[in-house]
């Protein structure tokens, strides 16, 4: 089955500092790839995706690269502000394509912006 | 719309007793899945269901078994809890999306301790 690494488990930076965190996969196959946000205490909810079909995809401060030979991806955070501390998750899927409905996980990332 | 829903917030269980977690969407989604959130572990899958009538196993499905008798509800049954299933467990549904995608939207979580 599928098998996704995430790095780095914990990332301090200063406001107004870029953070960068990334994932590897292992299942060719993939071809769907989402982030997902989970705030203290809260349920996880998506920011951004990917599909194999695109290399890159931007949404204000936020920016996700994909490059399939080498089976990984990016999520790229600018200028950022206190609120985007969180734990971060990267996850990776088929899709129905595929005939596999399940995501599967990286084990996240702790953000902490100072400021 | 309340999107997904979970029933209990929280539970405290002595070990050997059972409990049934409600998970219920009114998005109208196909899909529906259960997940165990640990700490260093991510969001590990433990069983779900492709439409009404159907589940299968995730990641870690022993111990645990699931009902999706209704479209809309997922149910996580203990027959005879544990102290390893001390645990947050989220509920998460997905629509079928023609383009292969397979965003999920989480419910609000169930802290569960056995004692």
């Amino acid at each position: 089955g599928e098998n996704v690494e995430q790095h780095p488990s914990t990332l301090s930076v200063q406001e107004g500092d870029s953070a960068v965190i990334k994932c590897t996969y292992s299942d060719s196959a993939s071809n769907y790839f989402p982030w997902y946000k989970q705030e203290l205490g809260k349920r996880p909810q998506l920011i951004i995706d990917i599909r194999s079909n695109v290399g890159e995809k931007k949404d204000q401060r936020i920016a996700v690269t994909l490059n399939k030979t080498a089976k990984h991806f990016s999520l790229h955070i600018t200028e950022t502000q206190p609120e985007d501390s969180a734990v971060y998750f990267c996850a990776a899927s088929r899709g129905y394509r595929g005939s596999n409905y399940k995501l599967t996980f990286g084990k996240g990332t702790l953000l902490t912006v100072n400021p | 719309n309340a999107g997904v829903t979970q029933t209990p917030k929280f539970r405290v269980l002595k070990t050997g007793q059972s409990m049934t977690l409600l998970c219920a969407q009114d998005m109208n989604h196909e899909y529906m899945y259960w997940y165990r959130q640990d700490p260093g572990m991510g969001l590990r899958l433990i069983h779900y269901s492709v439409g009404e009538g159907t589940t299968a196993k995730g990641e870690v499905p022993d111990g645990y078994n699931v009902s999706r008798l209704k479209k809309q509800n997922f149910l996580l049954g203990l027959e005879s809890a544990a102290p390893s299933q001390t645990s947050v467990y989220f509920c998460a549904s997905s629509p079928w999306d023609i383009q292969g995608t397979d965003t999920q939207y989480f419910g609000p979580g169930t802290r569960l301790t056995v004692l």
